[in-house]
């Protein structure tokens, strides 16, 4: 019940083209879904989360998409770039509990020029 | 957003070594967290590190083989005890924003012989 569910493993894009990457959950009381953005050698950076209260949320070319029906979020790149190429992870976490963070499994994103 | 440094960056050890890995962070923060990224996966929670208490850990892992200090609101320490080549991972700190962000380190890579 701890679980995310990432998909897909990997995802080839053409430039300009769109980047969709799925997450699921179980826990309903997960209340903070955040996308980290990892390149070669460094740490996650925090890319863009939302909360099971709107159900989609846009940060320039990215765009978080929340069913809370579904228990679903997927996030949606836009016009994707050679320059987004990265290892995408979803996240859950619990606002009232510890703050730990349960992790998707990865998408590594290649966008070809 | 913090600013996290980890030292080493990267190092290779012996087997039946231990590694002292330190986190520094730029503001004082009340949450830190110590994850591990095996080569090509996702990131696991080892475990929650809080000023002036006992670390937290998670299922899996163990104080003896994971010793953590905490001795201020800018620092801490994770210790890999006695390694393995299983051991060979990422290294990850992040710490809380206040809110519900986390922000990672540039990570430390290991590497065990």
């Amino acid at each position: 019940q701890q679980q995310v569910k990432q998909s897909p493993q990997s995802l080839i894009v053409q430039k300009g083209g769109i980047s969709i990457i799925n997450c699921a959950y179980e826990n309903t009381a997960f209340d903070y879904f955040p996308w980290y953005q990892q390149f070669p050698g460094k740490g996650p950076a925090l890319l863009i989360a939302i909360r099971p209260d709107v159900s989609e949320k846009k940060e320039g070319r990215f765009t978080i998409s929340f069913n809370k029906s579904a228990k679903q979020f997927s996030l949606h790149i836009m016009d994707s770039q050679p320059g987004d190429s990265a290892t995408y992870f979803c996240a859950a976490s619990m606002s009232s509990g510890t703050y730990k963070y349960i992790f998707g499994t990865g998408t590594r994103l290649k966008v070809l020029a | 957003s913090a600013v996290i440094s980890q030292k080493p960056s990267r190092d290779i050890c012996q087997r039946g070594t231990s590694l002292t890995i330190q986190c520094q962070v730029d503001s004082q923060v009340t949450m830190m967290f110590w994850y591990r990224q095996q080569p090509g996966q996702s990131l696991t929670l080892i475990a929650t590190a809080n000023q002036g208490s006992e670390a937290t850990y998670e299922s899996g892992f163990v104080i003896d083989k994971f010793p953590i200090s905490r001795p201020n609101l800018t620092f801490s320490t994770l210790t890999v005890s006695n390694m393995s080549p299983e051991d060979s991972s990422i290294y990850l700190c992040s710490v809380d924003s206040g809110g519900d962000e986390q922000f990672f380190g540039p990570g430390t890579r290991l590497t065990v012989l």
